[in-house]
């Protein structure tokens, strides 16, 4: 399978303050990863659809300018978090999708952020 | 009602006991898959079937695409199985997965 890194593992911030998470794929190239949330005892919710080399595509309810992703090369895609709030604090996980076969994604160890 | 629905939600078992988990789904797929997810909170895929059975370890997961039902079975179980096991699917023509809410699997000694 696939190695996918994330970057940090877990950050505490303060209130208003803006986190950037990073996701990598180590061992190949990326066009297509996908960012999730995931509250305590509840399943993922996809948040959006990072694109190599064009615009993210957001999920319904999720705020593009507060959740910003920028997919600047086919193995790193960033998610930065923009004046977080206290219900901000989640564990975010990021998956890439190899392509060829359809629908396989191999996840990151996420991250677990904690907002003061 | 969710699209994809498990149960049980929570799940405790002896060492050694046969366990099954059930995801039913209510849209057409071009795949379901079974992911692991450990208390630390990573996720790993365990299976992607679109059809019949796979078998790896002491794993197997079942699909019937008629019913639109899977079954993940792990026998002879150990303590280390226990983690929240995921069900999802991949609708056709896209990549986005849908997620069931997951099963918490403790197994104990």
């Amino acid at each position: 399978g696939a190695v996918v890194s994330q970057h940090p593992s877990w950050v505490i911030c303060k209130s208003g303050t803006s986190v950037k998470i990073e996701c990598r794929s180590l061992d190949f190239q990326a066009t297509t990863m996908f960012w999730y949330r995931q509250f305590p005892k509840q399943s993922l919710m996809l948040m959006a659809t990072s694109n190599e080399g064009s615009k993210a595509t957001y999920e319904q309810g999720v705020e593009k300018d507060k959740f910003l992703i920028n997919h600047a090369s086919l193995t790193l895609s960033t998610l930065t978090v923009t004046s977080a709030h206290p219900e901000d604090s989640s564990f975010y996980i990021c998956s890439v999708d190899r392509g060829g076969n359809r629908g396989t994604q191999y996840f990151g160890p996420g991250t677990r952020l904690l907002v003061l | 009602k969710n699209e994809v629905e498990q149960s049980p939600q929570n799940l405790t078992a002896q060492e050694g006991e046969f366990i099954t988990i059930n995801c039913s789904y209510s849209v057409g797929i071009s795949a379901l898959h079974w992911l692991q997810q450990h208390p630390g909170g990573g996720i790993v895929s365990l299976f992607m079937l679109s059809s019949g059975k796979k078998k790896h370890g002491r794993l197997i997961a079942t699909i019937n695409i008629q019913e639109k039902h899977s079954s993940l079975h792990i026998t002879a179980s150990h303590p280390r199985d226990s983690a929240v096991y995921i069900c999802a699917v991949s609708r056709f023509n896209t990549d986005k997965l849908i997620f069931g809410t997951g099963t918490r699997l403790q197994v104990f000694p």
